[in-house]
């Protein structure tokens, strides 16, 4: 089946360095990504839909210049979240999107805990 | 994209079954219903999906009433490994491929 890798699986940076979350679709070609940031006890939150060669699309509220995201080729997204807070600390979780025959399939990643101290 | 409603949390004890119910008055012709599940710190895992009526596979059972404007996720004689988040989506991002919205999921706690 689809599989995603998603990587660190967990980091921790001091405030003001910025970190990078790779995501890469392991045997499919993924021209659409998606990265979702969760608090604990909280839902999946949608902050952009990445597009291969193309800029990622942000959800109304989530800061661009401070999660930069590129999507370089077809198996691989990158988040990069920049000057990191504390308020940053999260849980964050990519999915890649797969064409399969009329529909789309969606596989997520492990996830990647990020604590900013 | 219609607006699911699932209850907050729910317990069981082990080989019991579960029926998970989730509301989705204002669902759309195209509309398809999924059902995800989620273990803390992992990302979220597909379970099911239908259209109406029922499906089933090897880990879960789906039923759609005719109106569809409900669902019913049943998990056969749950394990404590059956701990977790689960959620119910509803749109047609599954063929016409847009972005995934997760309402507030239903935490299941299942108890020895």
């Amino acid at each position: 089946g689809a599989v995603v890798s998603q990587h660190p699986s967990w980091v921790i940076c001091k405030s003001g360095t910025s970190v990078k979350i790779e995501c890469r679709s392991l045997d499919f070609q993924a021209t659409t990504m998606f990265w979702y940031r969760q608090f604990p006890k909280q839902s999946l939150m949608l902050m952009a839909t990445s597009n291969e060669g193309s800029k990622a699309t942000y959800e109304q509220g989530v800061e661009k210049d401070k999660f930069l995201i590129n999507h370089a080729s077809l198996t691989l997204s990158t988040l990069t979240v920049t000057s990191a807070h504390p308020e940053d600390s999260s849980f964050y979780i990519c999915s890649a999107r797969e064409k399969r025959g009329q529909s789309y399939g969606y596989t997520f990643g492990s996830g990647t805990r990020l604590t900013v101290v | 994209l219609a607006k699911t409603t699932q209850p907050i949390s729910m317990d069981s004890y082990e080989g019991q079954e579960v029926n998970i119910t989730c509301s989705h008055n204002n669902i759309a012709t195209n509309d398809y219903i999924t059902w995800y599940q989620q273990f803390p710190s992992q990302g979220p895992r597909f379970i099911i999906q239908g259209y109406k009526t029922k499906v089933t596979n090897e880990v879960a059972s789906l039923f759609i009433p005719a109106d569809r404007k409900s669902s019913t996720l049943s998990l056969p004689r749950v394990s404590l490994s059956d701990t977790a988040v689960y959620y119910c989506l509803v749109g047609a991002s599954y063929n016409q491929g847009g972005k995934l919205i997760f309402g507030q999921g239903t935490e299941l706690s299942v108890k020895p």
